[in-house]
């Protein structure tokens, strides 16, 4: 089992759509989780990180974070264009000098 | 702020040569670290430094070294290049504390002929 998966996609959604993205990891040590945006040719840019259960707002982004299921969500309103690249999440676990564990990402396509 | 700056962006080695890919941040962050993403993958973690003098290994250690004997530097030297090693390399940095946000730099590009 991998310790962080995402489905690689694409996944397709018409603008204006909410995109979910979604991500599994298996250590439950697991204590701080990111988004991050990857455009193609790019580097990774963070988006939002989540530390608690529940949702996280930042303009047309939520995080959502269940630990119990070992789930985190990234869902995306109102989707435009400028969104469609490569979407990594990533899990820092406890004691791990601020290292993260990336999953292989999620191509999103907001097509038009 | 420049932010995390790498040099060079593209590299063409040959199978033996040796380089050093340059990273330096000038946001006073104690954290440093090297990724590698070959296509289609996620990040996978070189090495990664705490603080000046202090480097320890990640998942994809062998075949690289690091030093770090400044806060702001932190290079890669490639060893020996080898096919395996073509890859884009990332540096990254970031803050310790609550958020431990990365940092990430433009990337170097690097094909091993």
């Amino acid at each position: 089992q991998k310790e962080v998966e995402q489905n690689s996609g694409p996944l397709s959604v018409p603008e204006g759509a909410i995109a979910s993205l979604n991500c599994t990891y298996s250590d439950r040590g697991s204590q701080s989780f990111f988004w991050y945006r990857q455009y193609s040719g790019k580097s990774p840019e963070l988006i939002m990180f989540i530390y608690s259960n529940g949702d996280k707002e930042d303009g047309r982004f939520t995080a959502q974070l269940n630990k119990a299921s070992q789930y985190v969500s990234l869902l995306i309103r109102d989707s435009q264009p400028s969104d469609s690249a490569t979407y990594l999440c990533a899990v820092k676990r406890t004691g791990t000098a601020s290292k993260l564990t990336f999953g292989t990402g999620t191509r999103l396509q907001v097509t038009l | 702020n420049a932010g995390v700056t790498q040099t060079p962006k593209f590299r063409i080695l040959k199978i033996g040569q040796s380089m050093t890919l340059q990273c330096a941040q000038d946001m006073n962050h104690n954290y440093m670290y090297w990724y590698r993403q070959d296509p289609g993958m996620g990040l996978k973690l070189i090495y990664y430094s705490v603080g000046a003098g202090i480097t320890d290994k990640g998942e994809v250690p062998n075949g690289y070294n690091v030093s770090r004997s400044t806060t702001e530097d932190f290079p890669l030297r490639l060893e020996l290049a080898a096919p395996s090693q073509t890859s884009v390399y990332f540096c990254a940095s970031s803050y310790t504390g609550e958020t431990d946000t990365q940092y990430f730099g433009p990337g170097t590009r690097l094909t091993v002929l």
